[in-house]
């Protein structure tokens, strides 16, 4: 069974924080590991898609590293501010499966002003 | 639009009644896929399409669900006799290539479905 595990479960901070949050993954058979951000009313937006080891991808205040190995990544924010406060989704499609998806339950993220 | 577009955004329905989900991708995406997200849960595959066949549809839960997608383009998820465990969020998402699918996902707003 594939299972991709998301901590916390939620998050508080307050603006101008900097916060991560941890994605574990299965590592066999790895294709690649995606990060998404769902806004409250509004379809979820990719903002990473990382597909080797080491992989580290930068958007503005936003960072990702990828460890394949060991199977888990982190994202990074820095300087959180109200407008990042969503649920953050990670996905990888490992386990033999190079198109299927699997989610974590997300984290939710809410940036206090 | 440029987006995936989803209708209905809500639908109300009582137990035992059909429903359909509509799902309009993203122009020229070739791959299409339909996700759940239930209650506390992440989103939980159901379907992809690769053009107009359904290339795995393992993550159908039964034979109540049904998708189709005729012409490749707009795909239409059938729910016949819900059931209130159908209740949750449908997700469509569409990307520009399938297999090996490395690149993002684009996905729609969502179709919220109730079940009383």
């Amino acid at each position: 069974i594939l299972n991709v595990e998301q901590s916390p479960q939620s998050l508080h901070v307050q603006e101008g924080d900097s916060t991560n949050f941890t994605c574990s993954f299965p590592s066999s058979n790895f294709y690649a590991l995606h990060w998404y951000r769902w806004e409250t009313a509004k379809s979820p937006e990719a903002l990473f898609v990382m597909t080797l080891n080491g992989d580290e991808k930068k958007k503005g205040r936003i960072s990702a590293t990828l460890n394949t190995k060991e199977g888990y990544s982190y994202l990074y924010i820095k300087g959180s501010q109200p407008e990042d406060s969503a649920t953050y989704l990670c996905a990888s499609n490992s386990g033999g499966s190079n198109y299927k998806l699997t989610f974590g339950k997300g984290t939710l993220l809410t940036v206090n002003p | 639009g440029a987006g995936v577009s989803q209708t209905p955004s809500n639908k109300v329905t009582e137990k035992g009644k059909y429903v359909e989900l509509r799902c309009d991708p993203i122009s020229g995406h070739t791959a299409l896929y339909w996700y759940r997200q239930s209650l506390g849960q992440g989103p939980e595959f159901l379907i992809y399409f690769q053009g107009t066949g359904a290339a795995d549809d393992s993550g159908l839960p039964n034979d109540r669900f049904f998708a189709v997608r005729p012409e490749g383009s707009v795909s239409t998820l059938k729910i016949q006799r819900t059931e209130r465990g159908d209740s949750a969020v449908y997700l469509c998402a569409s990307s520009i290539q399938g297999l090996p699918n490395t690149g993002e996902l684009f996905f729609g707003e969502g179709s919220r479905l109730t079940v009383l």
